[in-house]
């Protein structure tokens, strides 16, 4: 079936710093791939929709300077967290489909991001 | 507009019992519904699909069937196991999530 690799799965960083987290659609095209937040023992909430070859589309209250996210290639999407701070530390997901409408979403197995 | 509502949890039962998470929506249209689970630790995986009004979603003993009079797409499993314990969340299309529901299963 569809697989979306994300990576890293953990990063550890200081204060200051950012990172840069990778979405990847391994064996079919995404047009469009998503980006959630999930705090801890809360639901995911979308952070942004990211568009291949045009600009991301950001939910209400997202600093878009903060979350950079690139989306330069059809089975590639970036989320750089630009100078991070630790109440930046979450759990990050993507996600992605391969077709329009009814498609379920395919889903990377995260970043937990921890800045000290 | 369009949204979901998942029962709260954290739900607890003994292994073996009947299991039921509700979930009701709200769209415009007839969007598709799937339930997900998070087990502890792991990402998010597709438990089960439906996408038109009086589809049966089943996997691994879970059903869901999305009911257009009730605007409903509860998930139900006949006799829960320890290793069901996770979190459950109710999809809509619209990529709009549940709140979750974390499920714990006694042995």
């Amino acid at each position: 079936g569809a697989v979306v690799s994300q990576h890293p799965s953990w990063v550890i960083c200081k204060s200051g710093t950012s990172v840069k987290i990778e979405c990847r659609s391994l064996d079919f095209q995404a047009t469009t791939m998503f980006w959630y937040r999930q705090f801890p023992k809360q639901s995911l909430m979308l952070m942004a929709t990211s568009n291949e070859g045009s600009k991301a589309t950001y939910e209400q209250g997202v600093e878009k300077d903060k979350f950079l996210i690139n989306h330069a290639s059809l089975t590639l999407s970036t989320l750089t967290v630009t100078s991070a701070h630790p109440e930046d530390s979450s759990f990050y997901i993507c996600s992605a489909r391969d077709l329009g409408g009814h498609q379920p979403q395919h889903f990377g197995d995260g970043t937990r991001l921890s800045i000290l | 507009g369009n949204s979901v509502t998942q029962m709260e949890g954290p739900v607890t039962l003994s292994e073996e019992a009947f299991l039921t998470i509700n979930c009701t929506y709200t769209a415009t249209g007839y969007p598709s519904l799937f339930w997900y689970v998070q087990y502890p630790g792991e990402g998010l995986q597709l438990l089960l699909k439906a996408t038109k009004a009086d589809d049966k979603g089943s996997n691994k003993g879970f059903e869901a069937t999305y009911r257009k009079e009730t605007t409903s797409f509860h998930l139900e499993k006949g006799s829960v196991q320890v290793s069901d314990s996770a979190v459950y969340f109710c999809v809509h299309d619209k990529i709009i999530f549940g709140k979750g529901t974390r499920l714990h299963i006694l042995p």
